[in-house]
């Protein structure tokens, strides 16, 4: 089976840095996906990880330790903006195998 | 990049009718589509699986005579709600990919349907 666990909520202040992190247990890797999903609309794509390490792109990075089922979502320079539903998602086993969602983090950000 | 479109964005129905969701791939062939649905604070949860010229495959759990799923071409999935009942109601994504190896899934807007 497969388990993605991440924080159901967390809340920072504008302009400050905020961690989500995201465990997870699966049959077969084949990559980790951060999506941000505002409220009503689809998910759309933040960062891909499937080797071990850090990638940056702008405000937003991507960690993942494969060894320990482990990854996390940075985010620099809290915008109002960023207030929205995280989510952390995995790709199993290999080929044509779909996203798999944990159930997302609420980040509020606040002034 | 690719873009995934759904029709309609939203729909109200009443209970025992159908309503079928359409998903389309605009830029791009998609030879695999994914159907997921999501119930109000909750995440993602896949349904099934959509392969062009194929049955689609089933999440468990989910009832394949009630969600049915025809993808009758490379840029075309149908997702039909039948029999539909107010526990129906849920945002439905649809998503595609152009290659079956490349990692990005990309995602439609979603249709949010209410079955009074």
């Amino acid at each position: 089976g497969q388990n993605i666990d991440q924080p159901t909520e967390m809340t920072a202040t504008e302009g400050a840095i905020v961690q989500i992190n995201c465990t997870y247990q699966t049959s077969g890797f084949n990559g980790l996906f951060w999506y941000q999903q505002h409220a009503g609309e689809a998910p759309t794509f933040l960062s891909y990880n499937v080797l071990d390490g850090l990638e940056e792109k702008g405000r937003f990075s991507s960690f993942l330790s494969r060894s320990k089922g482990y990854s996390y979502l940075l985010l620099k320079e809290l915008q109002m903006k960023d207030s929205a539903s995280y989510l952390c998602a995995v790709r199993g086993g290999s080929g044509n195998t779909p996203l798999v969602f944990g159930k997302g983090t609420r980040l509020s950000v606040i002034a | 990049g690719a873009v995934v479109s759904q029709h309609p964005s939203w729909v109200i129905c009443k209970s025992g009718t159908s309503v079928k969701i359409e998903c389309r791939s605009l830029d791009f062939q998609a030879t695999t589509m994914f159907w997921y649905r999501q119930f109000p604070k909750q995440s993602l949860m896949l349904m099934a699986t959509s392969n062009e010229g194929s049955k689609a495959t089933y999440e468990q759990g989910v009832e394949k005579d009630k969600f049915l799923i025809n993808h009758a071409s490379l840029t075309l999935s149908t997702l039909t709600v039948t029999s539909a009942h107010p526990e129906d109601s849920s945002f439905y994504i649809c998503s595609a990919r152009d290659d079956p190896f490349f990692y990005e899934q990309y995602f439609g807007p979603g249709t949010r349907l209410t079955v009074t």
